[in-house]
């Protein structure tokens, strides 16, 4: 079993769509969550970085961390074209030396 | 902020040759940096992190001779790729961190080796 899940997709939606990602872990350590958002032969940019459990809000976009579930999800509100590209979950342990674990991405397509 | 350049953005060499990446982290000092290989619809596969000023610690089954790591300062890393062949060609992209939790990443650095 991979310490991180995350399902491959593709999912694809209409524009205006509301868009959950989630990923799910096995390593009750892991302790800060984020999340990147990957265009096509592009570097990972940073979106939303959480500690612990909680929701955080950055625009049209909310992170949610359920600890203790293992369970963390982005959402995409009114998406758009523009936000279709590979997302990225990632996560570190305290102490573990800001190496990050990945989910496998997430592609997202969102259509006109 | 948190501006981590890349150079060069793509490379294409013969077999055998030696290739080296450069980066820099711009508006912030990287105590750490990461460098990882992505081959395409896949995830990023960490490489090896290496701290300024001492030697870079290789994931497993990462060959430390093959891709020369060295942290020069706080601000640039190079990654070297030694006698190039063809299955080395991938999209390499490092990442920066200054301390706090999270790392920033590189435009990525594409190469291809004929």
């Amino acid at each position: 079993q991979k310490e991180v899940e995350q399902d491959p997709g593709p999912l694809s939606v209409p524009e205006g769509a509301i868009v959950s990602l989630n990923c799910t872990y096995s390593n009750s350590a892991f302790q800060y969550f984020m999340w990147y958002r990957q265009y096509s032969r592009k570097g990972p940019e940073l979106l939303m970085y959480t500690y612990s459990s909680g929701n955080k809000e950055d625009g049209r976009f909310t992170a949610q961390v359920d600890k203790s579930s293992k369970y963390i999800s982005l959402f995409i509100r009114d998406s758009q074209p523009s936000d279709s590209a590979t997302y990225l979950c990632a996560m570190e342990v305290t102490g573990g030396g800001n190496k990050l674990t990945f989910g496998t991405g997430t592609q997202l397509k969102v259509e006109l | 902020g948190a501006v981590v350049s890349q150079h060069p953005s793509w490379v294409i060499c013969k077999s055998g040759t030696s290739v080296k990446i450069e980066c820099r982290s711009l508006d912030f000092q990287a105590t750490t940096m990461f460098w990882y290989r992505q081959f395409p619809k896949q995830s990023l596969m960490l490489m090896a992190t290496s701290n300024e000023g001492s030697k870079a610690t290789y994931e497993q089954g990462v060959e430390k001779d093959k891709f020369l790591i060295n942290h020069a300062s706080l601000t640039l890393s190079t990654l070297t790729v030694t006698s190039a062949h063809p299955e080395d060609s991938s999209f390499y992209i490092c990442s920066a961190s200054g301390g706090e939790e999270t790392q920033y990443f590189g435009p990525g650095t594409r190469l291809l080796v004929l």
